[in-house]
């Protein structure tokens, strides 16, 4: 069965930092893109960042390029989003989810519960 | 990036009747299309692909329709597990982007 299990989410200041990690299971990891998607309270679904199988490939959305850096350690079968410069309108329940196709196709076909990020002074 | 519009914003519908969402696209997106059901404090879950794929163990009353920009999400008979919001995502190009959402409540 395929899983994926957040962590790391919290409470921080604006200005500061966190990591998320993604722990996945039941599925040859290396073998896809991973993406991580946000949502914010109450709003729709944001697109943030995306990491290929061997890390060749990697992507940002606008609003996050720059500050944030997606990484992944296929040892671990573990997917991480470093969260630099934090800005209160990066509060949201961040998601990782699978790509469907293996690569690139990014429709999304399995997702973690999300952890909730909020950043407040 | 590529603006997606859904409509309506929210629609009222009884169990069995035929329920159709819309989402339109600001660029040709081909047929690179899929649509997500989120119930609250969930993740979405990927009901179709590819416009009108339909994503495996999803109940064959969803179905997808469309390409280019214009695309529709048609519940041909409404069960009470479908109230919920749904999602349009195009994924044509970088960044991905998603509709805002239409909210389907009981009537």
């Amino acid at each position: 069965e395929v899983q994926l299990v957040e962590s790391g989410g919290g409470l921080v200041k604006p200005g500061g930092s966190l990591r998320l990690s993604c722990a996945a299971s039941g599925f040859s990891f290396s073998n896809y893109t991973m993406n991580w998607v946000r949502q914010s309270p109450g709003k729709g679904l944001e697109w943030v960042s995306s990491i290929s199988g061997s890390s060749i490939y990697i992507h940002y959305g606008d609003s996050v390029k720059g500050r944030f850096t997606i990484s992944r350690d296929n040892a671990k079968n573990s997917l991480y989003l470093q969260m630099n410069s934090l800005r209160a309108e990066d509060t949201a329940v961040y998601y990782c989810a699978r790509d469907l196709l293996g690569s690139g196709s990014y429709y999304l076909d399995y997702w973690g519960q999300g952890t909730l990020v909020t950043v407040s002074s | 990036d590529i603006q997606m519009t859904q409509s309506p914003s929210s629609v009222s519908a009884s169990v069995g009747d035929r329920v159709t969402i819309t989402c339109r696209a600001s660029q040709g997106l081909s047929s690179w299309l899929a649509w997500y059901q989120q119930k609250p404090g969930k993740a979405p879950k990927l009901l179709i692909y590819a416009a009108s794929r339909l994503q495996s163990g999803v109940p064959s009353r969803f179905s997808g329709s469309g390409s280019g920009t214009d695309f529709t999400l048609t519940i041909s008979s409404l069960q009470p597990e479908d109230f919920a919001t749904y999602h349009c995502q195009q994924a044509n190009s970088l960044p991905s982007t998603f509709g805002q959402g239409t909210k389907l409540e009981i009537k």
